[in-house]
């Protein structure tokens, strides 16, 4: 079946920390791959995404890279501030006929100033 | 544009009872997805309505049931709830007519089965 296995937190940095948050897949087809935010008390809000092997997503100075040999969607992100604490969840789609959304544990950070 | 809505925001309900929650599309899409939202189990896709039809559903039992309407309006029903069914529920809509396209979240509607 169809999974995301992504680094349990909670994850707890410095401000202008290095940010990376691991996260594997498997997949029956060819799967979209998509990280989203949680802020507290909201819904999820899609932070970046990409749809094809080496597309890197990218958005607010989040990287990621999609890559197919060792199935990894890693987020990366060269510097957090404060307002980056919040829920991070890796999830995929796997592409044709349907909206459905597989999402990991996700992944808790908090950045102290 | 205004985002996706779901109401009530807050639910308290007790063992047994039924609950239905409601959530409005952005304007446009056709394609509405429940999901649960719980500490243990994290994000469970529920079901996908599109265009009226249930296009995809997991791995819940038939408690949960849901529908659209014409408008793309979505509603889901929880029937003899228990105490496991407190979560968030969250809805998210699309265009829906290809793939892939971008979903985006309501705020949810926190339930709670005492």
């Amino acid at each position: 079946g169809n999974s995301v296995t992504q680094m349990e937190g909670p994850v707890t940095l410095s401000e202008e920390a290095f940010l990376t948050i691991n996260c594997t897949y498997t997949a029956t087809g060819y799967p979209s791959l998509f990280w989203y935010v949680q802020y507290p008390g909201e819904g999820l809000q899609l932070l970046l995404k990409a749809t094809k092997a080496d597309d890197k997503g990218s958005n607010k100075g989040f990287e990621a890279t999609y890559r197919k040999e060792t199935t990894s969607f890693h987020l990366e992100k060269g510097s957090v501030q404060v307002s980056d604490s919040a829920v991070y969840f890796c999830a995929l789609s796997i592409q044709g006929g349907s909206e459905k959304l597989v999402f990991g544990k996700g992944t808790k950070l908090t950045v102290n100033p | 544009k205004a985002g996706v809505t779901q109401t009530p925001r807050y639910l308290i309900k007790t063992r047994g009872q039924q609950v239905t929650l409601s959530c409005s599309p952005i304007s446009g899409h056709r394609s509405v997805s429940w999901y649960q939202q719980t500490p243990g189990q994290g994000l469970q896709f529920l079901f996908e309505y599109f265009s009226e039809t249930q296009r995809n559903k997991g791995n819940f039992p038939g408690r949960f049931s849901g529908r659209q309407f014409s408008n793309s309006r979505s509603e889901m029903n929880v029937s003899t709830l228990e105490l496991g069914d407190s979560a968030l529920y969250l809805c998210a809509s699309s265009l829906g007519a290809t793939s892939y396209n971008e979903q985006f979240f309501g705020p949810g509607t926190r339930l709670t089965v005492l």
